[in-house]
């Protein structure tokens, strides 16, 4: 089946501190989502990303729709100790119908020291 | 932003009770719900997608007849537990999605099951 690997499994910064992680897949996505859980409770939608080459924004955070549509990467500028948690990364080969099924990446915890 | 309310957000009950957890999408129609499990630590599995008025489809290796799932309105899906045993602890979370056009997956806040 499909498969997405995040990396880094794992991120320790400083506060004010940028963070980059992505994702690739062996597969050729559609749609890329990223998603971001607190502890106890479900994922957030953060981004969300419809066409290969796309970029955008959510305030501080930036993340891109690779050309090749196997990877996306997602940017958080000058991170605050409430950007901690895990970010996942999600994609679907098929946007709309019965057959839609998102794939997750195994998750990137993040954790801001103060 | 679209909002997905599942309830009750935390269970402890005996071995052998059957639970019922809820999701519901307050703001959309959701065409189609999907049920999650997750471990500690680990990412998101998926056990069964719903579309709204049809059985649901179970992933590989999840059993239909322990985890009953109903989707019988465009706002409502049920996961019922069935006798419930230790190994069925776990935190489990439902999404809903509106099916047509490039609609992405809202989340529940999960609920935290715990079978003594």
């Amino acid at each position: 089946g499909q498969q997405l690997n995040q990396s880094p499994q794992s991120m320790f910064i400083q506060e004010g501190e940028d963070v980059s992680m992505n994702c690739t897949s062996s597969s050729i996505f559609n749609t890329w989502l990223w998603y971001k859980q607190d502890p106890g409770e479900g994922p957030v939608l953060l981004i969300a990303l419809y066409k290969a080459g796309e970029l955008t924004s959510n305030g501080r955070l930036t993340a891109q729709f690779g050309i090749t549509r196997k990877d996306s990467f997602l940017n958080i500028s000058a991170s605050i100790p409430s950007d901690v948690g895990i970010y996942f990364c999600a994609g679907t080969t098929n946007s709309g119908g019965s057959n839609y099924k998102l794939t997750f990446g195994k998750g990137t915890l993040l954790t801001v020291n103060p | 932003g679209a909002v997905v309310s599942q309830h009750p957000s935390w269970v402890i009950c005996k071995s052998g009770t059957s639970v019922k957890i809820e999701c519901r999408s307050l703001d959309f129609q959701a065409t189609t719900m999907f049920w999650y499990r997750q471990f500690p630590k680990q990412s998101l599995m998926l056990m069964a997608t719903s579309n709204e008025g049809s059985k649901a489809t179970y992933e590989q290796g999840v059993e239909k007849d322990k985890f009953l799932i109903n989707h019988a309105s465009l706002t409502l899906s049920t996961l019922t537990v069935t006798s419930a045993h230790p190994e069925d602890s776990s935190f489990y979370i439902c999404s809903a999605r509106y099916a047509e056009g490039n609609q992405p997956q809202h989340f529940g806040d999960g609920t935290r099951l715990s079978i003594l």
